[in-house]
């Protein structure tokens, strides 16, 4: 089972927005919109902030979004605030009946 | 507000098998999916397995051999048994709800396999 690609490191300032991709393949991230997100601060546990490719669960700030193209799932936060700063890890149903993170995506805000 | 907990030793010999409970709290552990996730220091998420109340298992292909996942439904509990571990199965280890995505997790505990 193949990890799905996520950029090791991305960053932004204050207010901007930045985009996490998370790159499978037609038996994973292509087929199928089961792509959730996690955040994970230092030393706790993930928390979910997407589901079914653009879902949001109750509570989780609208500046998170979820979209999905071919085989790349995409995260985008808007309004970047400090809090952010934390690992994003994508996941995906497989073909194998299976599940599939990325490599996980570190978030600095400058 | 539904709650878990991960107990067990945090210390296994290699070549042992590790064992984990999760204690579900504020909610039944039917009617759901429940699934253990694992994380090496320092690395990334690892999806190890699920468990429906019923039963019913699916397990990550490349842990398959070594991994059980059972469920007690009468203690609203659900365990994980990974046999003839190495230092490669040293790591956080998760108990959360949910299949197809997780919304609930356990604060994690860390299983150092050494010898």
């Amino acid at each position: 089972q193949t990890a799905l690609t996520q950029p090791a490191s991305v960053s932004g300032s204050p207010g901007q927005s930045i985009t996490i991709s998370c790159t499978g393949t037609s038996s994973d991230v292509g087929a199928y919109n089961y792509v959730s997100w996690y955040q994970q601060h230092r030393g706790k546990a993930p928390k979910l902030i997407i589901y079914d490719v653009t879902k949001r669960p109750s509570g989780v700030s609208d500046r998170f979004s979820g979209s999905k193209s071919g085989k790349t799932a995409s995260l985008t936060i808007s309004g970047l605030q400090a809090e952010d700063e934390a690992d994003y890890y994508c996941r995906s149903y497989t073909s194998t009946t299976a599940y599939v993170f990325g490599g996980g995506t570190k978030l600095t805000v400058l | 507000q539904v709650q878990l907990q991960e107990s067990g030793p945090g210390l296994v010999k290699t070549s042992e098998t590790l064992s984990l409970t999760c204690t579900v709290s504020g909610g039944s552990i039917s009617g759901n999916f429940w699934t253990w996730i694992r994380q090496p220091p320092g690395q990334g998420l690892e999806w190890i397995g699920c468990i429906y109340f019923t039963g019913s298992t699916n397990y990550n292909p490349s842990l398959k051999s070594r991994v059980t996942i059972s469920v007690d439904t009468s203690k609203n509990q659900f365990s994980l048994r990974l046999n003839s571990v190495t230092a490669a199965d040293t790591a956080f280890y998760y108990c959360a709800r949910g299949f197809s995505y997780t919304d609930y997790w356990g604060q994690g505990t860390l299983v150092t396999v050494s010898s």
